[in-house]
């Protein structure tokens, strides 16, 4: 079945350095991929999706890239800031009204 | 305005005792997720539905019922419940097709002594 795979966290990382956070996938579709960033006390909300191979996604400053040949959707950040931190979730789409399929989340921290 | 609300927040139920989350979506969507999140597990789904009256196992769906009386409305069931069922739940509505987007509520914090 489909699975997703994310950068085991949790991460921490000062105001200004670089991020990424790991995604690689299984699937046998063609899925829309997407990027849910969850603060504390709060649920989930999407980052950001990409439906399409070869295409990438940005908000706030991430982005990232669908790569169906490595089957990867990595998310990436120049400079995190401390209002970054949160955990952060990779997902797929399902298809034949199948339900989507999150990774296990990435818990970022940021440091001032 | 929330467009997925959850109640109740919080919850503190007795082991073996009926417990009932609720979940009302204004997205008009038609599908609706039921998750657990607990720490190193992410998000994992237990139940979802297509629309009014209709219901799907998700990956977790032991020890739950779901109930979609309406296009608005989604319960969990815990009919039994257990202290392996504390957790914080969150509820989802999706616009469906390919690129289904979820739109997750609150959540609610159930602990199950």
């Amino acid at each position: 079945g489909d699975s997703v795979t994310q950068t085991e966290g949790p991460v921490t990382l000062s105001e200004g350095t670089s991020l990424t956070v790991n995604c690689s996938y299984e699937t046998k579709q063609y899925p829309t991929l997407f990027w849910y960033v969850q603060y504390p006390g709060e649920g989930p909300q999407l980052l950001f999706k990409v439906p399409k191979a070869n295409e990438k996604g940005s908000n706030r400053g991430f982005e990232a890239t669908y790569n169906k040949e490595a089957t990867s959707f990595h998310l990436q950040k120049a400079s995190v800031q401390e209002s970054d931190s949160a955990v952060y979730y990779c997902a797929l789409s399902g298809y034949n009204n199948n339900a989507p399929r999150f990774g296990a989340g990435t818990k970022l921290s940021v440091k001032p | 305005e929330a467009a997925v609300t959850q109640s109740p927040r919080n919850k503190v139920a007795v082991t073996g005792g009926k417990v009932t989350l609720s979940c009302n979506q204004t997205n008009n969507h038609n599908n609706m997720y039921w998750y657990r999140q607990d720490t190193g597990h992410g998000l994992r789904l237990i139940h979802y539905s297509y629309g009014a009256g209709s219901t799907e196992k998700g990956d977790i769906p032991d020890g739950y019922k779901a109930s979609r009386p309406s296009q608005e409305n989604f319960s969990l069931i815990l009919e039994l419940a257990t202290p392996s069922q504390t957790s914080v739940y969150f509820c989802a509505s999706g616009t469906g097709g390919d690129q289904d987007t979820q739109y997750f509520g609150p959540g609610t914090r159930l602990l199950v002594l």
